[in-house]
């Protein structure tokens, strides 16, 4: 099956700052989304990024499927981005279940 | 549009006890997908569930798990005789699948504790 690798695991910014996360994956995707989950938990849903580009606020992703790898763009990063930024693929194994694969993370922290 | 519910959000169960999580998916979705976070680590597949069927379940434990996503009511995750290395968050995910592939919504999970 697909394996998902993210970089990097660890990740210490002042705020203000700008950072880029790193997703690679080892076969073709038809399901690529990226998550934050937040310090109580939580599992935000980001982007639903097979292929292309998309923004939201501060965020963008961008997934390049013939390279096979996404990378989330964080501008401007604030305190309240602190927490574990999630990749997970789907490659669409013939007769899958479109089960998500999750990488193990990128531990972002933003300091005051 | 109320989001995908899970409940209850703690649970404490003393080893040898039966836990048992619901989830409810977003309004119109008829897919919904089971995965375990251990602690430190990222989220794993466990079973994929449409109405009444398992389609696949090659992620749960061979042993005291199940889970069922009856006609009716919430779908159900089913842990007997708990043990230590259950400790976990569960988390639920629904998608619409009307296209091939669609984005999954997930829920705020469940931290299970056994004692």
């Amino acid at each position: 099956g697909i394996q998902v690798e993210q970089s990097p695991p660890d990740l210490i910014l002042q705020e203000g700052a700008n950072s880029t996360l790193r997703c690679n994956f080892s076969d073709s995707v038809n399901n690529l989304q990226w998550f934050h989950q937040n310090p109580w938990g939580q599992l935000i849903n980001l982007f639903y990024i097979p292929s292309g580009t998309k923004q939201n606020g501060r965020l963008s992703a961008t997934t390049v499927a013939t390279e096979r790898y996404s990378l989330l763009y964080i501008s401007s990063s604030q305190t309240t981005d602190s927490g574990v930024y999630f990749c997970a693929a789907w490659g669409g194994e013939q007769g899958g279940s479109e089960k998500l694969v999750f990488g193990k993370g990128t531990k972002l922290t933003v300091n005051p | 549009n109320a989001g995908v519910m899970q409940n209850p959000r703690h649970l404490v169960r003393r080893r040898g006890q039966e836990a048992r999580l619901r989830c409810s998916p977003m309004k119109g979705h008829s897919h919904v997908y089971w995965y375990r976070q251990l602690p430190e680590e990222g989220l794993k597949f466990m079973v994929y569930l449409q109405k009444e069927n398992i389609i696949d379940e090659s992620g749960m434990p061979k042993e005291r798990f199940s889970a069922e996503f009856p006609k009716e009511g919430p779908s159900i995750l089913r842990i007997q005789q708990v043990v230590r290395g259950d400790s976990a968050a569960y988390f639920c995910a629904s998608s619409p699948r009307i296209r091939y592939s669609d984005t999954q919504y997930f829920g705020p999970g469940t931290r299970l504790t056994v004692l």
